[in-house]
């Protein structure tokens, strides 16, 4: 089957505490997306890769944290620094860098 | 003034109607244009991309481009309540997409 995977579905943490949230693919995707959901705002882009070891900062790269070592894997770190972290976390994969398919997401929880 | 507005709804239709939602935008450098739907708590399903003016259809589902007035639309034939969705449109500029907020749609059986 192929896909993108996300992990934990839910996770919950304390405030001041880091977290790391896991995306994987096998489309064999050169380009890998991070996206934070809150309610009535759309999706806004964290960070990108379109290529292994390679990243730029989106339009809220503040507070996070990647690293693209492996093709198939772009972690993405939630630090202390970020200042409301709660939120649904969707990671996005794309060939060409236009059409995105999107795992099922991490709704994160910090208190 | 956001780069792509989208109506965020929510828009309640019966069962067999057709519904029509849209989007516009100010950038007249976005090349391709897609259509989202999201489930509540699952990530986005890509529904409908398309890249020039025009129409295209899919089944049940037409997607609209009008370049000229920037300004994009995706109809749903003969709604089902498991159309019962969030919409996002998307726009790509530079390998980059921009997301309207979402319309929440309703259909009542």
């Amino acid at each position: 089957d192929g896909g993108i995977t996300q992990s934990p579905k839910y996770l919950f943490r304390k405030e001041g505490q880091n977290v790391t949230l896991s995306c994987e693919q096998n489309l064999n995707h050169d380009a890998m997306y991070w996206y934070r959901q809150d309610p009535g705002q759309g999706l806004r882009l964290i960070y990108y890769s379109q290529i292994v070891n390679d990243f730029q900062k989106g339009d809220i790269a503040e507070g996070y944290s990647v690293s693209r070592e492996k093709k198939e894997s772009f972690p993405l770190t939630v630090t202390s620094a970020q200042k409301n972290p709660t939120a649904f976390y969707l990671c996005a994969s794309s060939y060409r860098g236009n059409e995105q398919y999107f795992g099922p997401g991490t709704r994160l929880t910090v208190t | 003034q956001k780069e792509v507005e989208q109506d965020p709804g929510p828009l309640s239709v019966p069962e067999g109607a057709i519904v029509s939602l849209n989007c516009t935008y100010s950038n007249s450098a976005f090349q391709y244009f897609m259509w989202y739907r999201q489930y509540s708590r699952k990530g986005p399903e890509l529904l409908m991309y398309t890249y020039s003016s025009g129409n295209k259809e899919d089944g049940r589902f037409t997607a609209q481009v009008d370049k000229s007035s920037k300004y994009i639309s995706l109809f749903i034939r003969d709604s089902q309540p498991s159309d019962s969705a969030t919409y996002l449109c998307a726009m790509s500029v530079e390998g980059k997409l921009i997301f309207g907020q979402g319309t929440e749609l309703s259909v009542k059986p």
